[in-house]
């Protein structure tokens, strides 16, 4: 059981290069979480999915595009990468919400040059 | 909307010391609140959670009581340890909502 598995660890991409991000989660859960963690903003929601074939905005999505194809896999895309979008990236998975807790993967370091 | 406050940080305490991080919210109703931690290098993982008002969420030697009346949530441990050392974050989370998170505090812990 590996949880919430995140490819790749680390990615350097120059403006205007494209990529996506691979979340993976094997606990069938229904919903996926995309977000970016700053220094001093916590954790700010890219996208979410509340079940295959779903996708919705969050907090901050400009820039940034989502798939949920397959119920066990969230992609997060930027398709043109700016400096703004250096980020730790961390997906998460959860049965639902409210009381349901979230598991986090390992976290996505890009950096932006 | 909803949000959350939490203590700025960083907290650096020493080894034994007892450990308070503050955390307040505003919501709609009542939500369940939860504490995650993040270790050096790790994604987020939760420490504990309380559902509804008067419960009490513990874990790991670390208490958090929900406070209806005070719309509060405060982590609390009586003796931190070395490997205590990481950031904590406040979060809020209603049915049919997203998560919010707070900005996190981060505590150092020196022997």
């Amino acid at each position: 059981n590996a949880g919430v598995t995140q490819t790749p660890k680390f990615r350097v991409l120059k403006t205007g290069q494209s990529m996506t991000l691979l979340c993976a989660q094997d606990m069938n859960h229904e919903y996926m979480y995309w977000y970016r963690q700053d220094p001093g903003m916590g954790l700010r929601l890219i996208h979410y999915s509340v079940g295959e074939g779903t996708t919705a905005k969050g907090e901050v999505p400009d820039g940034y595009n989502v798939s949920r194809l397959k119920k066990q896999n969230f992609l997060l895309g930027l398709e043109s990468a700016a400096p703004s979008q250096t980020s730790v990236y961390f997906c998460a998975s959860s049965h639902g919400t409210g009381v349901e807790t979230q598991y986090f993967g390992p976290g996505t370091r890009l950096l932006v040059l | 909307g909803n949000s959350v406050t939490q203590m700025e940080g960083p907290v650096t305490l020493s080894e034994e010391a007892f450990l308070t991080i503050n955390c307040t919210y505003t919501a709609t109703g009542y939500p369940s609140l939860f504490w995650y931690v993040q270790y050096p290098g790790e994604g987020l993982q939760l420490l504990l959670k309380a559902t509804k008002a008067d419960d009490k969420g513990s874990n790991k030697g670390f208490e958090a009581t929900y406070r209806k009346e005070t719309t509060s949530f405060h982590l609390e441990k009586g003796s931190v340890q070395v490997s205590d050392s990481a950031v904590y974050f406040c979060a809020p989370n209603q049915a049919g909502t997203a998560l919010i998170f707070g900005k996190g505090t981060t505590l150092s812990v020196s022997s």
